[in-house]
């Protein structure tokens, strides 16, 4: 399996920040790369797709990047409505797609 | 509009079984790639289950053999029987959909149901 891992597990920041959380695939996986956010008792809400496309709807302070087996989330300036945990997710390895373990991020 | 709405969860002691089922609406589940997620508390996310729409089927290591994944054409649901369910089983439950886009992204996310294993 695909390992993901995630850095840092948490992080606190205030309003206006700017924010990167990282992504480290334990091999190579292109640019199958998604980001999901989950607010407590929510189901999550894909906010990047492709390691560095926007999902519709999603806010312009988002934005990703990486390829092959490093990745980055980025927030550009902090909004209260940000606090939330951040997953990535590997999609190369059908059908067993993988999860990190999540980012929590406090405002 | 794209809807998935999970029922069935509860609490059930040790080796009992329970369905978990997944009604959808705006969308045709035989068409699409499902899964259940499932979210232990506290901790992060687990994919359990996969159902192609060919009708192949996959399973995480720590529920192969007790699990099954099902769908019903004619009622638009997705299934998970869990039967010999353990405490380590323990979680919310949500099933997902898979995007039609090439990047295999889930775009579409039940609300969750919870699934409580204990005596």
């Amino acid at each position: 399996d695909i390992q993901m891992t995630q850095s840092p597990s948490s992080l606190s920041a205030s309003v206006g920040d700017r924010v990167t959380i990282t992504c480290r695939a334990s091999q190579t996986i292109a640019t199958y790369l998604n980001w999901y956010q989950q607010k407590p008792g929510k189901a999550p809400k894909v906010l990047i797709y492709g390691a560095s496309s926007l999902q519709s709807g999603v806010p312009s302070r988002f934005s990703g990047s990486g390829s092959a087996t490093d990745f980055t989330l980025t927030i550009s300036s902090l909004q209260p409505e940000d606090s939330a945990t951040y997953y990535c997710q590997q999609s190369f390895s059908t059908p067993m797609y993988t999860f990190g373990r999540g980012t929590k991020l406090e405002i | 509009e794209v809807q998935l709405v999970e029922t069935g969860g509860g609490l059930i002691q040790p080796g009992d079984s329970l369905r978990l089922s997944c009604a959808a609406s705006g969308f045709i589940v035989s068409n699409n790639y499902m899964t259940w997620v499932r979210q232990a508390p506290g901790k992060g996310l687990e994919l359990v289950s996969v159902l192609h729409r060919g009708g192949d089927t996959y399973y995480a290591d720590s529920v192969k053999g007790r699990f099954t994944i099902s769908r019903d054409n004619s009622k638009n649901t997705l299934y998970l029987q869990m039967n010999s369910l353990r405490a380590e089983d323990t979680a919310v439950y949500y099933c997902a959909r898979r995007s039609s886009s090439s990047w295999y992204f889930f775009d579409s996310w039940g609300q969750g149901i919870q699934v409580t294993v204990s005596s």
